[in-house]
Formats: C-alpha cells, structure tokens, sequence
C-alpha cells in the first residue's frame, strides 16, 4: 500500500512569504491530520478533517494558517506571512475512519523561514 | 485533548541491553499509543493499547497499560543501533485527538 506523500521535502522562504504544502493520504483514509513539530519537541495538531470537513482546527493560527480538503481526499496547508517561528517540520498524517486510531504519517516538510 | 509526557527526556544504552521509557497522561482514556521518529522521518506507528487492556507485545516491544496509575511503559528488549530515533507516547481520550508529547530521545551504542 502507497504511504502518505507529503511534498515539497525541504522548502527555505523568507519571512512575510507565502508557503504552501500539500498531502495526499494512504487512499481510502477518512482522517487527516496536520501537525507541526518543532525541533526537539513532539509534533503539535493543528488541523484535522474528516472527509472534508474540519473536525478541529482549535491550534490553528487562522490569521496566517489555512487549510483545505479538496473532495476528502488531497490536502493543502498554506502559511501567509511567514514568520520566523513558523520554521518546523509539517507532518501530515491519515487514518482509516474515526480519529484516535493508528495514524500513518508522511516523511514531512521541513520549512525554513529566514 | 490531553498530552503524553515521556520520561526519561534522553536514554542511552549498550547494544543488547533493554531500553524501558514510561508515558504518563491525566484523563481517561480509549486507548495509548507509541510511536517511533527517526531522523529526519515521520513518525511510525509501533503499537496501540486499549484502556482494557494491561500488556501487549509486538516483536522486542512491550508495552503495558495502568489506567489507575495513569501510565504506561514501553521496553525494547535486546536493542540494536537500528531502534535509535525518538519515542513518543499519544493517549486517545474521548475527544480520540492524539497529542504528543516531547518524546524520549533513546541512542543505542554499538
């Protein structure tokens, strides 16, 4: 089975630039997650649909953070501005059906805002 | 949602040795999960136990479950350099939100 592709791998901006991200989950997963991690913590939820609707998105900075499902199936993430603090790694992650179950995670994008 | 906490925060052990790392949490759950971190990757999921469950093995992994004590451990036995990476615990509650906390950062010497 194909895994969840996450591109671009590694994405350098500077800040008050847009970004954008995009996942493509294991198909037939319901669940989509995205979380930031930052280096040397645990990953951070920011977002999470089902199908295509948003189940949480409570840790969202919605004042520079968007994201969408198209048609419950490929994910965007976009950041605009850019600030320095945004520089993590984003992971995106999916799960067969109802959240709290094992989620299968992509390799990530790792942002640098400079 | 609640957040696992791991402990220790850093492990290092001899090849061959057993590696223990416990997770605690605060409310009730559904059931807890570990996941592993190598370098630069996504996180890999390692097992899921359920709140009625005690213990659960898979492979050199153990985990074991106390909803009274509200913790968990998992133990790596005979390690090898290869289970280097960090750990990470996510108990689902009834939100079924999975939040992670810092994660044990374990190093396997050869």
């Amino acid at each position: 089975e194909a895994g969840v592709a996450q591109s671009p791998r590694y994405k350098i901006i500077e800040k008050r630039q847009s970004v954008a991200f995009w996942c493509n989950p294991i198909s037939g997963h319901a669940t989509l997650y995205w979380y930031q991690q930052i280096l040397g913590q645990g990953p951070k939820l920011l977002i999470q649909f089902q199908n295509n609707g948003v189940v949480d998105d409570s840790q969202l900075p919605k004042d520079r953070f968007s994201a969408e499902r198209l048609k419950g199936v490929d994910s965007t993430l976009k950041i605009q501005p850019a600030k320095l603090e945004d520089s993590a790694v984003y992971l995106c992650a999916s799960s067969w059906g109802q959240a709290g179950e094992k989620l299968f995670f992509g390799s990530g994008t790792q942002l640098s805002v400079l | 949602s609640q957040q696992g906490e791991e402990d220790p925060q850093a492990l290092s052990i001899q090849e061959g040795e057993n590696a223990t790392m416990n997770c605690s949490y605060k409310t009730s759950i559904n059931n807890l999960q570990w996941y592993r971190q190598n370098s630069g990757r996504g996180l890999v999921h390692l097992i899921l136990i359920r709140s009625n469950e005690r213990e659960k093995h898979s492979g050199r992994l153990r985990v074991t479950l106390d909803t009274s004590k509200k913790s968990s451990s998992l133990l790596i036995t005979a390690s090898r350099a290869a289970d280097t990476a960090s750990y990470f615990c996510a108990p689902a509650g009834s939100a079924r939100q999975l939040t992670f906390g810092s994660g044990t950062q374990l190093t396997v010497l050869p």
